[in-house]
């Protein structure tokens, strides 16, 4: 089955406590983002990848990290995380433009930091 | 200006009602245009996708696109509690995968 994996799917913490969201795509896609989700807000994008080592900030990037070592994984890293980035967050995948735009979300990880 | 504005509703209607939900842009250099859906506790899905101005239909669903005012439009015939859900369009600028999302219309549908 053709899908996008996140784990953690619910993740409480307290501030400055290094976590990593891992989010993986068996669709071999070349492009993946992380989404975060506000009330009011709708989707942020945080990082995008449109290939292994090719990484990139989106709207939203203080405070988080990336890395695409692998195609198919493409972690979100928080250094050192605080009140402000509590939410819902997503990975995505798709293809490359031209081909389609469609992406792919996976089921989400609720994130609480205290 | 946020660059997509959507209201956020809440929008309840009857079972069988015709729900319209809207979406406007501010930049017309923008060029694809999608609805997502998203239940509860899942992540969005890709309901429709259209390119150009005009409508476009897909069972009871019919997305609508007028560039000239910068205004999409989802529309739900029939409307099914199984419809319930939280809607997003989405604004592609084209030439790269970014898409720019509305804050999304919670719709409850009841029998």
């Amino acid at each position: 089955e053709a899908q996008v994996t996140q784990n953690p799917r619910y993740l409480i913490t307290v501030t400055g406590k290094k976590l990593t969201v891992t989010c993986s795509q068996n669709m071999n896609h070349e492009y993946m983002s992380w989404y975060r989700q506000d009330p009011g807000l709708g989707l942020r994008q945080i990082y995008y990848s449109m290939n292994v080592e090719v990484t990139d900030k989106g709207d939203v990037p203080e405070g988080y990290k990336v890395s695409r070592k692998e195609k198919r994984n493409f972690p979100l890293i928080l250094e050192s995380p605080s009140p402000n980035q509590t939410s819902l967050y997503f990975c995505a995948s798709s293809s490359l433009p031209g081909e389609s735009y469609e992406q792919y979300f996976g089921p989400g990880t609720r994130l609480t930091v205290t | 200006q946020k660059e997509v504005e959507q209201d956020p509703g809440p929008l309840s209607v009857p079972e069988g009602a015709i729900v319209s939900l809207n979406c406007t842009y501010s930049n017309s250099a923008f060029q694809y245009f999608m609805w997502y859906r998203q239940y509860s506790r899942k992540g969005p899905e890709l309901l429709m996708y259209t390119y150009s101005s005009g409508n476009k239909e897909d069972g009871r669903f019919t997305a609508q696109v007028d560039k000239s005012s910068k205004y999409i439009s989802l529309f739900i015939r029939d409307s099914q509690p199984s419809d319930s859900a939280t809607y997003l369009c989405a604004i592609a600028p084209g030439g790269y995968n970014k898409l720019i999302f509305g804050a999304g219309t919670r719709l409850a549908v009841h029998p």
